[in-house]
């Protein structure tokens, strides 16, 4: 079946490591994304990108970095310089000629730092 | 710019009971609008999109929702709720040119009691 795999679901931190969030899809999807949640305040963008080999910043990118050096993967590293990272973390894909730009989303990972 | 309004972060309904879920939306262009479902720690998922074509969109899972320009709105409704549709329900414009952005609302988090 077609989809997004996100992984590892559940991930723990030290303050200080970085970590990675890996995003897999296999629906062909040109464009691919990254979401911040937390409680309240809905979905932020942390960076897209549109293509492979180009990424773009979204609204949050401080403290975070991602490559696309393949079509269906797009990781994203959540570094120490980001200052509150314990968030539930949503990848999700887009075939951007598609009328409405629908996004497909993967079933998240939640990092907690200790 | 766009920006896109969820007139309420908590409803809740019997089961049985209509549903109405709430969103306003400002936008420069003529938008796309989305409403999203996701359960406790999973993925969002696509219940319905309006892309200019009919007004009243239908949905999956008995969900339906009207465009009305003159009002700015975009209300998600069901007739009947059940159990298993308590969720958390995201309102989301698209960003017009802004390549792979759309604007997520807050959230509504809709409780159903038996």
């Amino acid at each position: 079946d077609g989809g997004i795999t996100q992984s590892p679901k559940y991930l723990f931190r030290k303050e200080g490591q970085n970590v990675t969030l890996s995003c897999e899809q296999n629906l062909n999807h040109d464009a691919m994304y990254w979401y911040r949640q937390d409680p309240g305040q809905g979905l932020r963008l942390i960076y897209y990108s549109q293509i492979v080999n180009d990424f773009q910043k979204g609204d949050i990118a401080e403290g975070y970095s991602v490559s696309r050096e393949k079509k269906e993967s797009f990781p994203l590293t959540v570094t120490s310089a980001q200052k509150n990272p314990t968030a539930f973390y949503l990848c999700a894909s887009s075939y951007p000629r598609l009328a409405g730009k629908e996004l497909f989303f993967g079933e998240g990972s939640r990092l907690t730092v200790l | 710019a766009q920006s896109v309004t969820q007139l309420d972060s908590h409803v809740s309904v019997s089961e049985g009971t209509p549903v109405l879920l709430r969103c306003n939306y400002s936008s420069s262009y003529s938008p796309s609008l989305f409403w999203y479902v996701q359960h406790p720690n999973k993925g969002l998922q696509l219940l319905l999109k309006y892309t200019s074509a009919a007004t009243l969109v239908k949905g999956i899972n008995g969900f339906e929702a009207e465009f009305k320009k003159s009002e700015t709105s975009f209300h998600l409704t069901k007739p009947s709720a059940h159990m298993s549709d308590a969720a958390e329900y995201f309102c989301v414009v698209s960003g017009g040119n802004q390549g792979g952005k759309l604007i997520f609302g807050q959230g509504t988090e809709l409780s159903v009691k038996p």
